[in-house]
């Protein structure tokens, strides 16, 4: 199966700065690659994904970055604001999958 | 609210009791997951569900874990004999019917085994 593992653990910036998460994946045949937010409490929403077609992909402030050879994804936010503290996650998963494999989860906090 | 919904969101239960979760997936929607998270961890697979049918449970899936998705629509997860490693959160998420499309998440049951 895939194994994605996921870095940092915790991560604190001002506000502002930019935050930046990364991951890597063991299974070279993944090809989708979503990341969750999850704030405290509340359930894991998807901001943003990407699929093996493409190498970068942004929305707004938030942008990912995707490196096949290497077998590893990234996750940039820019201009950080404190609404965006939370866990983090990224997954991976491969054709024929039937779910997603987590990260385990990297916990921004935005100091105002 | 038309997201997925589970019930209960909190659920203290002593070791050795059985307990049972339901979730409703969005309406058109026909694959639904079951995953456990535990502190300080990411999401963990259990099982997944294409219409009526279970196509698929992971290993963390023992025998005292059954979920059943009878209608094709809502689902349940029940845990027999509970163990205090039980405790975590279980979520559920609903799909469309196709490869690599968002999964959309319910806010959990927290399962607390005392």
């Amino acid at each position: 199966g895939e194994n994605v593992e996921q870095h940092p653990s915790t991560l604190s910036v001002q506000e502002g700065d930019s935050a930046v998460i990364k991951c890597t994946y063991s299974d070279s045949a993944s090809n989708y690659f979503p990341w969750y937010k999850q704030e405290l409490g509340k359930r894991p929403q998807l901001i943003i994904d990407i699929r093996s077609n493409v190498g970068e992909k942004k929305d707004q402030r938030i942008a990912v970055t995707l490196n096949k050879t290497a077998k590893h994804f990234s996750l940039h936010i820019t201009e950080t604001q404190p609404e965006d503290s939370a866990v983090y996650f990224c997954a991976a998963s491969y054709p024929g999958a039937n779910n997603l494999f987590f990260g385990t989860g990297t916990r921004l906090t935005v100091i105002p | 609210d038309t997201g997925v919904s589970q019930d209960p969101r909190h659920k203290i239960t002593k070791r050795g009791q059985n307990v049972t979760f339901r979730c409703d997936p969005i309406s058109e929607h026909n694959r639904l997951y079951w995953y456990r998270q535990t502190l300080g961890q990411g999401p963990e697979f259990l099982t997944y569900f294409q219409n009526e049918a279970q196509l698929e449970k992971s290993r963390l899936l023992s025998d005292r874990f059954s979920a059943e998705r009878p209608k094709g629509s809502f689902s349940t997860l029940e845990i027999q004999r509970t163990e205090q490693g039980d405790s975590a959160m279980y979520l559920c998420a609903s799909s469309q019917d196709r490869a690599n499309t968002e999964a959309f998440f319910g806010q959990g049951t927290r399962l607390t085994v005392v």
